[in-house]
């Protein structure tokens, strides 16, 4: 099973939105709705933001957005501020009772 | 407080073995319809997917620790293992376990981390 696609890096000024891409196959992003998005701040424990695409945990702000169109999730932050530069993974169901995580985006606040 | 706790890691030479606990509070390992996993980031890198066991105690592992690493949870004790042998170079990472959401493949608590060196 390969590692979802991720961009390396992505970045946008305080109060811009930026999408972070997660690019998978049928056999996995395509295939269900069970993708997932993590942050994690560099040293830190990774936080759930997004479950099942475009659900979002009790007390993780409106202003990340998930959804999905075909082989390629997406994670939306909007109105971006500072304490969102942090490092965030996808994760996506692979069918065979097998996860599978991307590479990681490190989000930069300009 | 709903907490995990994770400990055992450490320095083992390649071919060695290690045994990781993941102690669990504020909820049961061996709740109805809980799921809990092993995931670990080698220093600099990304997650990876490691292990999952079901409610009913049914496993499923990553290709690359097939058949060396073993999951289990102790519900008496309400912890989560990991059993991890013939451990090589590339298994040196910290691991992280967690606890799945109400629905699938999603984890909403995960713990400290124990870091795993495997060197010589």
């Amino acid at each position: 099973q390969s590692a979802l696609t991720q961009p390396p890096s992505a970045s946008g000024s305080p109060g811009q939105s930026v999408t972070i891409s997660c690019t998978g196959t049928s056999s996995d992003v395509g295939g269900y709705n069970y993708v997932s998005w993590y942050q994690q701040y560099p040293g830190k424990v990774p936080k759930l933001m997004i479950y099942e695409v475009s659900k979002r945990p009790s007390g993780v702000p409106d202003r990340f957005s998930g959804s999905k169109s075909g082989n390629t999730a997406s994670l939306t932050v909007s109105g971006l501020q500072a304490d969102d530069e942090a490092d965030y993974y996808c994760s996506s169901y692979g069918g065979s009772r097998n996860l599978v995580f991307g590479g990681g985006t490190k989000l930069t606040v300009l | 407080e709903v907490q995990l706790v994770e400990s055992g890691g450490g320095l083992v030479q390649p071919g060695g073995s290690l045994t990781l606990s993941c102690a669990a509070s504020g909820f049961s390992v061996g709740a109805n319809s809980m799921y809990m996993t092993w995931v670990r980031q080698a220093p600099g890198r990304g997650l990876e997917w490691v292990s999952l066991i079901y409610t009913g105690g049914d496993t499923t592992y990553a290709a690359s620790v097939k058949g060396r690493f073993t999951i289990s949870r102790d519900n008496s004790k309400n912890t989560l293992v990991l059993q991890m042998n013939s451990l090589t170079t590339e298994d040196s990472a910290v691991y992280f376990c967690a606890k799945g959401g109400p629905g699938y493949w999603y984890f909403d608590l995960w713990g400290r981390g124990t870091l795993v060196t495997v060197s010589s």
